[in-house]
């Protein structure tokens, strides 16, 4: 079935540094692939989303590129700030009515450090 | 106006009781689930309901009954729970598969 893996966490970055995130995929057909992000306490928020191979999703100075070739929809951002602490999730869907659901990475735990 | 509105937020109960959770979204989405978040952060399906059908279920115990009276609610009912329901569960709508928008969750505690 299709899945989806993420780095573990948690990533330690000092306040400006740069910060990648690895997520990885395996599906059949072609996915939507997405980041969301969890405060503490709080909910899931959508951070950015790619619906097709080579598209590049982009929000807060976040950017991730879908690669059909690698599977790959790795998570960056140039600057860190301590506000970005938070835990990122990578997720999958297939976009099909019958089988429409999110597949989660485990999630990697952020923290930054002024 | 909070898009996907979950209630209540926390809930401690005793085993072998009984609860609700309540969902409602103001987006107009046609599509609502349910999520089950364990000790661990991992995020996992248990129920999505199109225009007021069952679409998915997954392995789910038969103690959990969702229930959608419209497009804009969804519930969950627990039975009989157990120590190992304790977990945050989270409502989510989305429209025509895109994109989910997720409630703020509901920490279970079963003791």
């Amino acid at each position: 079935g299709d899945s989806v893996t993420q780095m573990e966490g948690p990533v330690t970055l000092s306040e400006e540094a740069f910060l990648t995130i690895n997520c990885t995929y395996t599906a059949t057909g072609y996915p939507s692939l997405f980041w969301y992000v969890q405060y503490p306490g709080e909910g899931l928020q959508l951070l950015l989303k790619a619906t097709k191979a080579d598209d590049k999703g982009s929000n807060k100075g976040f950017e991730a590129t879908y690669r059909k070739e690698t599977t790959s929809f790795h998570l960056e951002k140039g600057s860190v700030q301590v506000s970005d602490s938070a835990v990122y999730f990578c997720a999958l869907s297939d976009g099909r009515r019958n089988t429409d659901k999110l597949i989660f990475g485990t999630g990697t735990r952020l923290q930054v450090f002024p | 106006d909070t898009a996907v509105s979950q209630t209540p937020k926390y809930l401690v109960t005793q085993m072998g009781n009984d609860k609700s959770i309540k969902c409602e979204q103001n987006l107009g989405h046609d599509t609502m689930y349910w999520y089950k978040q364990d000790s661990k952060k991992f995020l996992k399906i248990m129920f999505s309901y199109n225009n007021k059908e069952l679409i998915i279920n997954e392995t789910v115990p038969n103690r959990f009954s969702p229930k959608s009276p419209d497009k804009a609610h969804l519930n969950l009912h627990i039975n009989s729970l157990e120590l190992g329901d304790s977990a945050v569960y989270f409502c989510a709508s989305s429209h025509r598969y895109t994109e989910a928008f997720f409630g703020q969750g509901t920490r279970l505690t079963v003791v």
